[in-house]
């Protein structure tokens, strides 16, 4: 398995509140991204990076910042959750774009 | 903006038959398209990628075909068996500055004895 992981692998939190998603790799990879996965919309990218400190949005952008100050980590913050923001996040990277991307575990965020 | 579109939305097959998955996408400049299969609880993983240059892709049960003219590429699983029950998502991504995949909306695979 490629070295990647998200925490926390779970978490509620209430809606208004600050949230941080983290994800750490080891295999030293440019590409990072953060998608969220929800029944019948498959994966969205929500913001990507292609180094550190150079980010992008996805299609998913909104509500939704993002930070990579080193190469290894990239962290996902919900500035203020809210319920439509309920659903599976997952980070994913790569070495070389158009090539394999290795997925995380998931993390399973509810916001109620 | 739903730039990939596939189908079917879920799909049974009987144990030894064939699964077929499709997709169709709109940019012209993709230029690299994978499929990812993805259990329960876990992330998606890669199971087979074409580039448009070939026609025909096969990895022992799992074939891609591509159509480029009609922006269309299929997965087809031979011998389908109970193991292969997950959800398959086909993807996308190329184009200049375009690193990131386009994902389509995923199909659940169940195959029954």
């Amino acid at each position: 398995d490629a070295g990647i992981t998200q925490s926390p692998r779970h978490k509620v939190t209430e809606t208004g509140t600050p949230v941080t998603l983290r994800c750490h790799q080891t295999e030293n990879h440019r590409y990072m991204y953060w998608y969220r996965q929800d029944p019948g919309h498959g994966l969205r990218l929500i913001h990507y990076s292609y180094g550190v400190k150079d980010t992008d949005k996805g299609e998913v952008s909104d509500g939704y910042s993002v930070s990579r100050s080193k190469t290894e980590d990239f962290l996902l913050t919900l500035e203020s959750a809210t319920s439509s923001q309920t659903s599976v996040y997952f980070c994913a990277i790569s070495g070389v774009a158009r090539t394999e991307a290795f997925f995380g575990q998931g993390t399973r965020l509810t916001v109620v | 903006q739903q730039q990939v579109k596939q189908s079917p939305q879920s799909l049974i097959v009987q144990k030894g038959g064939i699964s077929i998955i499709n997709c169709a996408y709109e940019n012209t400049a993709f230029d690299y398209f994978p499929w990812y299969q993805q259990f329960p609880g876990k992330g998606p993983a890669l199971l087979i990628a074409i580039r448009p240059d070939v026609s025909e892709k096969k990895e022992g049960r799992f074939t891609i075909s591509f159509n480029k003219s009609a922006k269309q590429f299929s997965l087809h699983i031979m011998d389908s068996q109970p193991g292969d029950s997950a959800t398959y998502f086909c993807a996308a991504s190329g184009g200049f500055g375009n690193e990131k995949l386009t994902f389509g909306t995923g199909t659940r695979l169940t195959i029954i004895p």
